[in-house]
């Protein structure tokens, strides 16, 4: 089966501590993305990337870095520097250069202690 | 700026009637509009798109109404079911500037489907 995984579901951090959740897709897909998304609001863009190698800034990078040395991987680090970021984060995919749908994974649930 | 926003944040409707909810965007140059489903815990799921040369588009049970006049997209859905009950996002298609395009999500509309 195609899909979008991510893990662990639940995540639990101390403060100051870095944690890496990660995303793998096997839809082939070249562009990959990180959104937070908090209680009651809509999602919001931490990074994408369009394709290996290269990886771009959304609305809420600070506090957060990536990487895409595979087409099927982008890894996500939450930072000691991200104020706030017990979360609920959702990793997708998609065709091209963004244009389209996109596939999410099932989100990995991160709550700082 | 660019914005979508819901009317609506909670709709409660009985088993067997028809739901609709309702979003105003504000970039009028938008070409391109999803709805996703998001159950309690899980991401989001495709359930509808359209392109701006359109005004409607029909699926399984659900219907999307585009009014680029007013900005407002709808999502009509036949006969809701208790399984339909979840959050349900527009999304609008945004330039990045780099050639790429994001998505653009609104707050979420939660819709109760009482038996």
């Amino acid at each position: 089966d195609g899909g979008i995984t991510q893990s662990p579901k639940y995540l639990f951090r101390k403060e100051g501590q870095n944690v890496t959740l990660s995303c793998e897709q096997n839809l082939n897909h070249d562009a990959m993305y990180w959104y937070r998304q908090d209680p009651g609001q809509g999602l919001r863009l931490i990074y994408y990337s369009q394709i290996v190698n290269d990886f771009q800034k959304g609305d809420i990078a600070e506090g957060y870095s990536v990487s895409r040395e595979k087409k099927e991987s982008f890894p996500l680090t939450v930072t000691s520097a991200q104020k706030n970021p017990t979360a609920f984060y959702l990793c997708a995919s998609s065709y091209g250069r963004g244009s389209g749908e996109q596939f999410f994974g099932p989100g990995t649930r991160l709550t700082v202690l | 700026g660019e914005s979508v926003g819901l009317h609506l944040p909670t709709l409660s409707v009985q088993e067997g009637d028809n739901s609709i909810i309702n979003c105003a965007y504000s970039n009028s140059a938008s070409d391109y509009f999803i709805w996703y489903k998001q159950e309690s815990g899980k991401g989001p799921q495709f359930i509808i798109d359209i392109r701006s040369n359109m005004d409607k588009r029909q699926g399984q049970r659900v219907t999307v109404l585009l009014n680029k006049t007013v900005k407002h997209l709808s999502l009509q859905i036949a006969a809701t079911q208790p399984g339909d009950s979840a959050v349900y996002f527009c999304a609008e298609k945004s330039p990045l500037g780099t050639g790429f395009q994001k998505l653009v999500f609104g707050t979420g509309t939660r819709l109760l489907v009482s038996p």
